[in-house]
């Protein structure tokens, strides 16, 4: 079974800096998709940035990137010119590229950041 | 185009009742998929939907079911409801549920079980 592991409960970052969020994952496939998602204190669940495993290139949504390194099974969140409204828990979650297998998303445990003025 | 709704978004229940939440995908999404928030155990998924069959089912008793209908709203059911059922309910959907998709999440809905 795949498992996705947040080891930072808490990060705090000071108005536009940089933070970066940590998150491993284990599984055995070679087809799979990775999301770091923002849950602020609304609930609502906000994709923040997706990443197909076949694709070398990290992908990148303005200030949000991400430092893929598949060998080392590791998804990590950059978060440039951090802004209040980034306060929030952020979960990083794994999916199966195969459409017969297990097709929920797994979430890691989460990592709630705040941005300090 | 409107985002993922829930109905109610929040309930109150006591133990042993049965409640039934609601959710209405995307406009043209035919998959919907729930899951279950709580602090303890994180975000745990109940199942997932698409044109009206159970495509998908997490590692949840059988008091919690679901059902999908022809427009492609879900809902979903939980019978005798225990103390540790309290928590946010989210939904979500996708296109075709082809996990090369994006999933879009509702606002949840927080139950609170007496």
């Amino acid at each position: 079974a795949q498992t996705v592991t947040q080891s930072q409960p808490e990060m705090s970052v000071q108005e536009a800096e940089t933070v970066t969020l940590s998150c491993t994952y284990d599984t055995s496939e070679s087809d799979y998709y990775l999301f770091w998602y923002k849950q602020p204190p609304s609930r609502q669940m906000i994709l923040v940035i997706r990443q197909e495993a076949y694709k070398q290139q990290n992908a990148t949504e303005n200030r949000f990137s991400v430092n893929f390194q598949k060998a080392a099974k590791s998804f990590s969140l950059k978060i440039s010119d951090s802004q209040l409204g980034d306060a929030a828990m952020y979960f990083c979650a794994y999916r199966s590229g195969s459409d017969t297998g297990r097709r929920a998303l797994t979430f890691g445990s989460g990592t709630r950041l705040q941005v300090q003025p | 185009k409107a985002g993922v709704t829930q109905t109610p978004r929040y309930l109150i229940k006591t133990r042993g009742q049965q409640v039934t939440l609601s959710c209405s995908p995307i406009s043209g999404h035919r998959s919907v998929s729930w899951y279950q928030q709580t602090p303890g155990q994180g975000l745990q998924f109940l199942f997932e939907y698409f044109s009206e069959t159970q495509r998908n089912k997490g590692n949840f008793p059988g008091r919690f079911s679901g059902r999908q209908f022809s427009n492609s709203r879900s809902e979903m059911n939980v019978s005798t409801l225990e103390l540790g059922d309290s928590a946010l309910y989210l939904c979500a959907s996708s296109s075709k549920g082809a996990t090369r998709e994006t999933q879009y999440f509702g606002p949840g809905t927080r139950l609170l079980v007496l």
